[in-house]
Formats: C-alpha cells, structure tokens, sequence
C-alpha cells in the first residue's frame, strides 16, 4: 500500500518565480490537505481539497493555489515566489467522513528553497 | 481559533530513561494525532486519538478530551526516538489540522 508521495522532494528557486509542487494521497483517500512548514515551527494549514474543490483555506495569499484533479491527486503552485516561502511543504491525505477532519497522513514533504 | 501548546520545548535524556509529553488545547476536538517528525522531515503517524488510551510498543497515549490535553509516554528510550514530537488537533465543522510548536526531544547513548 502507497503511502503519501509528493515530488519534488528539493526545489530551488529564485525570487518572482512560479513553483508547482505535486501530491498523490494514500490509496482509499479522497482528501488531500497542504501545510506549510517554516523553519523551527510547526506546520501551518494552507487549504485542502476535496471532489476537486477547494474546501477550506488557511491564512496564506491568493499568490497560493491549488488543483486536485479526478484521481485525487494534487497540486500546489505558488506565483510570485519571496524569500518568506522558503519552507518545507507537506502533503497530507485523508478520507472523508463529513464531520470534520479525520485522521491525516503525510507525505515527506517538498523542501523549497526561494533565492 | 484553537490554542495548542506543548510541553516541555526540548528534553534530553539518557537511553533508558522514560518521557512524558504533554499537549493541552483550548477547545473541544474530534481529532488528535500525535506525530514524530525524522530529521527529513516526514511526519510519522504515531497515534490517533481524541479520547481514550492507546499503546503501540513502547509509546502509550491518553487523552482526556473533558479537561482538554493529551499526553505521549515514550519508555526505555532509544536513540531513534530522538526529534520533534507534534500534537495535532481539529474541532468539529473544522477541516484543518492545528498543530502545536513541538516538543525537541533528545537521546543521549
């Protein structure tokens, strides 16, 4: 049974560039959740995905979007990269009950590195 | 929205030695989990648990959700168990993961 994946697994960048990074969810799960991860701190929610939909945004820019496509798989891309995305982003997919979030698994994360 | 806080913010211990982690939140939840996060970064999945008490192995947890924390027992520590431990919690109506700032734990052969 696969677990999480994302890729890439390293990414440089240089500031005012764009970046997709990309997730396939454990197999049985529809849902799928991006976390931003900075240095030192615990991760923060950035939005999630579910039947192709946004369902719920965190407190991150509109520079910051996603796409999760019919084998719920999914994408971050952020335009217009700062030196403040540098992070480690992760993937993490779940499965839908409906009330609420319901256990999470994550993938081992995108590390992003914006120059 | 919710607080979480975790406690301590680093320990260090000699192999052997036993631990406890603790996670206190400031609102009813319908999820915990507890994670171990590896120096690469990937979060393991070690327990789910928004009430009770679970064991797998050597690491226990209880949760009593009525007075709002958690707490991840880790006995006979070995130097593998070394790296941050994150509590993570969601409320009802609520998709979302709030993770708190995490506990460094440190092995000492």
């Amino acid at each position: 049974d696969a677990g999480v994946t994302q890729s890439p697994t390293h990414l440089i960048k240089t500031r005012g560039q764009q970046v997709t990074l990309r997730c396939s969810p454990k197999s049985g799960h529809d849902t799928v959740s991006w976390y931003q991860q900075a240095l030192g701190q615990g991760p923060q929610f950035i939005f999630q995905y579910y039947e192709e939909e946004e369902r719920q945004r965190g407190n991150f820019p509109d520079r910051f979007s996603g796409h999760q496509f019919p084998n719920y798989s999914s994408e971050l891309n952020v335009n217009a990269l700062l030196l403040g995305d540098s992070a480690l982003y992760l993937c993490a997919s779940s499965l839908n009950f409906g009330q609420g979030s319901t256990e999470a698994f994550f993938g081992q994360g995108t590390r992003l590195t914006v120059v | 929205g919710i607080q979480v806080e975790q406690s301590p913010p680093d320990l260090i211990l000699q192999e052997g030695a036993n631990s406890t982690l603790r996670c206190n939140f400031s609102d009813s939840v319908n999820n915990l989990q507890w994670f171990h996060q590896n120096p690469w970064g990937q979060l393991i999945n070690l327990f789910y648990i928004p009430s009770g008490t679970k064991q797998n192995g050597r690491l226990s947890a209880t949760t009593v959700a009525t007075e709002r924390y958690s707490l991840l027992y880790i006995s006979s520590s070995q130097t593998t168990d070394s790296g941050v431990y994150f509590c993570a919690v969601g409320t009802f109506g609520n998709e979302k993961l709030t993770f708190g700032t995490g506990t460094r734990l440190t092995i000492i052969p």
